[in-house]
C-alpha cells in the first residue's frame, strides 16, 4: 500500500515569497490533515478535510495561508506571502475514517520549508 | 494552559532499563489518547492507542490511562538505543481534534 505522499520535500525561500506543497493522501482515506511543525515542538493542525470539505481550520492564519483539496483527494497548501516564522516542516497526514477518533493519522514524509 | 503537555526532555535512560513518559491534558471531555514516536527527521508513526482507565500492554510498551487525573504515560521496559526518539503524547478532544503535546525526547544510552 503506497503511503502519503508529499512533496516538494524543501524548499528555501525569501520573506514574502510565495510556496505550495502537495500532498497525496493514501488511496481510500477520507481525512486528510495537514499540521505544521516548527523544531521542537509537537504538530499543530492547520486544517482538516473530510473529502473536499473543510471540518476544522481554526488554526490556519488565512490571511496568507490557503488551503484546498479538489475531488476529494489530493491537496495544496499554499502560503503566500511568507514570514520567517513560516519556517517549519508541513506534514501532511490522512485517516481513513473522519473525526479521527482511532487516532490513527498516516503521515508523509513532510515537507521541509525555510524562510530566509 | 496548554491543551496537552509533555516534559520536553531530554530523558536519558541506560538500555535495558524502564523508560517512563508523562503527558497531561486540559479537555476533560477527551475519549482517546494515542502515542506516537517520531525519529529525527522523520514524520510521526503511531505507536500506542488507550480509550479506558488503567493500563493496556503491546511488547515492551505500555500505556498508561487516568481520567480523573487527566493523565496519560507510556512506559518502555527494556529500553533499546532504537528505541532513541521523540514521544508525541496526542488526545482527541470534544471537538474530535488531535492536539498533540510538544513531545519528550527519549534517549537510551547503550
Amino acid at each position: 500500500e503506497a503511503g502519503v505522499a508529499q512533496s516538494p520535500r524543501y524548499k528555501i525561500i525569501e520573506k514574502r515569497q510565495s510556496v505550495a506543497f502537495w500532498c497525496n493522501p493514501i488511496s481510500g482515506h477520507a481525512t486528510l490533515y495537514w499540521y505544521q511543525q516548527i523544531l521542537g515542538q509537537g504538530p499543530k493542525l492547520l486544517i482538516q478535510f473530510q473529502n473536499n470539505g473543510v471540518v476544522d481550520d481554526s488554526q490556519l492564519p488565512k490571511d496568507r495561508f490557503s488551503a484546498e483539496r479538489l475531488k476529494g483527494v489530493d491537496s495544496t497548501l499554499k502560503i503566500q506571502p511568507a514570514k520567517l516564522e513560516d519556517s517549519a516542516v508541513y506534514l501532511c497526514a490522512s485517516s481513513l475514517y473522519a473525526g479521527s477518533n482511532t487516532g490513527e493519522l498516516f503521515f508523509g514524509e513532510g515537507s521541509r520549508l525555510t524562510v530566509l | 494552559q496548554k491543551e496537552v503537555e509533555q516534559n520536553s526532555g531530554p530523558l536519558s535512560v541506560p538500555e535495558g532499563a524502564i523508560a517512563s513518559l508523562n503527558c497531561t491534558y486540559s479537555d476533560r471531555g477527551s475519549q482517546s489518547f494515542f502515542w506516537y514516536r517520531q525519529y529525527s527527521g522523520k514524520s510521526p508513526e503511531l505507536i500506542m492507542s488507550i480509550y479506558s482507565n488503567g493500563d493496556k500492554e503491546d511488547g515492551r510498551f505500555t500505556a498508561q490511562l487516568n481520567k480523573a487525573s487527566q493523565y496519560v504515560s507510556l512506559l518502555i521496559r527494556d529500553s533499546q538505543p532504537s528505541d532513541s526518539a521523540t514521544y508525541l503524547c496526542a488526545v482527541n478532544n470534544q471537538g474530535g481534534k488531535l492536539i498533540f503535546g510538544q513531545g519528550t525526547e527519549l534517549s537510551v544510552k547503550p
